[in-house]
Parts: C-alpha cells; structure tokens; sequence
C-alpha cells in the first residue's frame, strides 16, 4: 500500500530562519509523482512542485529548494529565509503513474503547519 | 481562465438531510476527484472519476455518492447516511496522472 508520512505536524520558527519539512513515502510502483502543495488559510491547495520517480536531481525555486532521494524514500522541502506569508500548512502528496489499472490518485501526508513569526 | 469551480463556498446542513457540493471543471480534464479534510489532518480521497458515467470508491466512501453525467461536472452529495459530515471538501481534476488542479472548496457543517 501507498503511504506518505509527514512526522512533523507544526513547526515555528522565526523570519529569515531556515526550515525543512520532511516527507518519507511508501510504494512498491517503480513509477510514481511526488508532489509539495500549499494550503493557506483560504483553504485552496496550491501546486509547487512535482517530481517523477525517475528524476532525483534536486530543484531550487527562489527560496525553495526540494531534496529527493530514493534511498530512503524522503522528498524534503527547505524554505531558505523564511517569510510570515510562507505561514501555512504544507502538504507532500503522491501519486500513481499511469498505466492499466493506475487511478492517478493523490495520496497525502497528514500536512506540517508552519507558522513564521516576524 | 480555466479552473476548477466549487460552489457553495459555505454550507450547512441539518441532520438528517442530504446536501449537493457543486464542482465544474473546464479544462477539459478526464478525471475527476473528491476529497475530504478534517481539521487537522490531510485529505482524504471520498470518490474518483476517470471517465464520464464511471466512477471508483475512495478510501472513505460511505456516506457519500456521487455521478459524472458530463466532462465537466462531478457533483457530490453527502447523505444522511454519513453521520459526521463536517469537513472542508475538495475537488480535483487532472488530465492523465500528473497537474492536478483543486478547487477553493467547500467547508460543510452540520447545525
């Protein structure tokens, strides 16, 4: 079975302090989609990045920055000098590749709340 | 623009009633997800969709049904079978396995 474990639920830290929000995923496909979202407090999930099984390079996006690594099934997110509008809750997600029998479904972590105090 | 429409943004329900959450989608994506948040915690898939007049139980069906008629529409509606309704519902569509757009969604409650 397809599991996505996010051990950390709530984490503060202060502006400009670094963070990394960890993420360790279970599943026996050999292709599969990792992804970050982003809820804030309107509720909407906001896309920030995916990731394919077969794609370990690590990625950086402004102040993003993404670890993926295969050997111990992790998928870390670092915020590098965090802001008070990164505050929100942080989910990593994965999916199923396609194929017979595939649904695409998403399967989430329980989601790391990030408060960033000024 | 295309999106991912949810309607209402707000709803409550009585018990013992059953109640509609509205998703259209025009990107002219073939799947179609409902998923439910509890305070808290992740999402959790409730139904699927990969096709129009086909649909799959998720983890956490019971209590919901739902119908895809149309490309663009998947409706979901809580029973009053589902005895703890109250959540934050979201709807997804995605056109193959990757890209997957969600909804603002709807926050249902219970009076």
């Amino acid at each position: 079975a397809q599991k996505v474990t996010q051990a950390q639920t709530e984490i503060s830290v202060v502006e400009k302090e670094d963070v990394t929000l960890d993420c360790v995923y279970e599943t026996r496909d050999t292709t599969y989609y990792l992804f970050w979202y982003k809820q804030p407090p309107s509720g909407e999930l906001v896309f920030l990045i995916r990731r394919n099984s077969f794609d370990e390079q690590n990625e950086i996006s402004g102040r993003y920055s993404w670890n993926f690594q295969k050997s111990t099934s992790s998928f870390n997110f670092t915020i590098t000098a965090s802001q008070v509008v990164d505050s929100a809750v942080y989910f990593c997600a994965l999916s199923e590749a396609g194929g017979s029998g595939n649904t695409g479904k998403l399967i989430f972590g329980q989601g790391t709340t990030l408060q960033v105090k000024p | 623009d295309g999106g991912i429409t949810q309607s209402p943004k707000y709803l409550f329900r009585k018990e013992g009633q059953n109640v509609t959450l509205s998703c259209e989608q025009n990107l002219n994506h073939d799947a179609m997800y409902w998923y439910r948040q509890d305070p808290g915690q992740g999402l959790r898939l409730i139904y699927y969709s990969q096709i129009v007049n086909d649909f799959q139980k998720g983890d956490i069906a019971e209590g919901y049904s739902v119908s895809r008629e149309k490309k663009e529409s998947f409706p979901l509606t809580v029973t009053s079978a589902q005895k703890n309704p109250t959540a934050f519902y979201l709807c997804a569509s995605n056109p193959g396995w990757r890209g997957y757009t969600f909804g603002s969604g709807t926050r249902l409650t219970v009076v």
